[in-house]
């Protein structure tokens, strides 16, 4: 099991710019989350997902979108890219009960 | 909104001290309760989880116990190895909201030989 794959690990966008980070995972997980983590403020909860075709809203989802399309995936879109969106993204997966895998990360900069 | 509060770092110790970190959550529906490590340059690690009341979870020497009365999930090991030098998040997960799960703003640890 591969568990919770992130692509890219490392990306530099230009202001404006758009792209999607991936994220899947292959243990069959309900669940789903993404999260940015910047120094001295922890992980935040950007989106958040119970399932195909079910999405919600976390802490901080501005400039960001989901889908859920499948069970496995979970991309994060960036729709016009700004030096605030600098930072690490995790996603991670989950099953009732179970807690949540942590992907290795994509670290983005936004120049 | 569902908040946690976590003791603030950084928590300096020496080996084999004694080591405590506080978390206090916000107790909306009745949340699974984890807490997770983070290395250095490293992703995020399950280290120890409760799922209900007066559940004690335990790992690698960690433990902690879900206090409903006092909304309360305090990590504690009784002797710290210089490899536990790391930062460590408490986090409620609300399965009865989407599976939301939520992070303190985590404290950092550093155990001196």
């Amino acid at each position: 099991n591969a568990g919770v794959t992130q692509t890219p690990k490392f990306q530099v966008l230009k202001t404006g710019q758009s792209m999607t980070l991936q994220c899947a995972q292959d243990m069959n997980h309900e669940y789903m989350s993404w999260y940015r983590q910047d120094p001295g403020m922890g992980l935040r909860l950007i989106h958040y997902s119970v399932g195909a075709g079910i999405t919600d809203q976390g802490e901080v989802p501005n400039g960001y979108n989901v889908s859920r399309s499948t069970t496995e995936d979970f991309p994060l879109r960036l729709l016009s890219a700004a030096p605030s969106q600098t930072s690490v993204y995790f996603c991670a997966s989950s099953s009732q009960g179970v807690g949540y895998t942590f992907g290795s990360g994509t670290r983005l900069t936004v120049v | 909104g569902d908040s946690v509060t976590q003791m603030e770092g950084p928590v300096t110790l020496s080996e084999e001290a004694f080591l405590t970190i506080n978390c206090t959550y916000t107790a909306t529906g009745y949340p699974s309760l984890f807490w997770y490590v983070q290395y250095p340059g490293e992703g995020l690690q399950l280290l120890l989880k409760a799922t209900k009341a007066d559940d004690k979870g335990s790992n690698k020497g960690f433990e902690a116990t879900y206090r409903k009365e006092t909304t309360s999930f305090h990590l504690e090991k009784g002797s710290v190895q210089v490899s536990d030098s790391a930062v460590y998040f408490c986090a409620p997960l609300y399965y009865n909201q989407g599976g939301k799960l939520i992070f303190g703003q985590g404290t950092e640890l550093s155990v001196k030989p």
